[in-house]
């Protein structure tokens, strides 16, 4: 079974702070991709990212920037000097060719940026 | 106009009523899904269809059941909605294409049960 978890549910922070969502997999299956979605406070899903298991490359997007190591099963995410705008709930999320293209959601980490 | 749309976009309905949740697509995917988001749980599987003729199970589907109309259409039921059923519901499609294939997701239902 897989199984993805955030481990922070929610975190505040004030504007042009950096900050990281920690991301947490676990899967038996050697080919797998990960994932990042924004929800905003309208509440549709945002694909922001993702990534295969053979790539470790380090990826950077503008203020995003995401830290895959599979050694330690992490895909965590970084805004830097973070937005107002920022502020919504982020999910990890994980399939794998076993899965088909069902995904395996974390709980979800709500980011609150203050002003 | 959104590539996948659902209908209603918010609904409150009583304690045993049955309800239906309808998707449609322009993407031209074969692969839709619908996802249930539960505070701190994040998303999970009800059911989910390959093509036209195919229908699984995912995670969480009891209490569920589904139709695929059309390759476009969608469509998740509550036979008898239960206050436990109160979530915010998504679905979404992929093209046919393995696990790499991005996943499109409708605004989401805001369901109710009462």
């Amino acid at each position: 079974a897989q199984k993805v978890t955030q481990a922070q549910t929610e975190i505040s922070v004030v504007e042009k702070e950096d900050v990281t969502l920690d991301c947490v997999y676990e899967t038996r299956d050697t080919t797998y991709y990960l994932f990042w979605y924004k929800q905003p406070p309208s509440g549709e899903l945002v694909f922001l990212i993702r990534r295969n298991s053979f790539d470790e490359q380090n990826e950077i997007s503008g203020r995003y920037s995401w830290n895959f190591q599979k050694s330690t099963s992490s895909f965590n995410f970084t805004i830097t000097a973070s937005q107002v705008v920022d502020s919504a709930v982020y999910f990890c999320a994980l399939t794998s060719n076993n899965a088909g293209n069902m995904l395996t959601f974390g709980g979800g980490t709500r980011l609150m940026v203050k002003p | 106009d959104a590539d996948v749309t659902q209908t209603p976009r918010n609904r409150i309905t009583k304690t045993g009523k049955r309800i239906m949740l309808e998707c449609s697509q322009t993407k031209g995917h074969d692969r839709m899904y619908w996802y249930r988001q539960d505070p701190g749980l994040g998303l999970r599987l009800i059911y989910y269809s390959f093509d036209v003729k195919d229908i699984n199970k995912g995670e969480i589907s009891d209490g569920y059941s589904v139709s695929r109309q059309a390759q476009a259409k969608f469509s998740l039921s509550l036979e008898s909605a239960i206050p436990n059923q109160t979530a915010l519901y998504f679905c979404a499609t992929s093209a046919e294409g393995g696990p790499n294939t991005e996943a499109f997701f409708g605004q989401g239902t805001r369901l109710t049960v009462v």
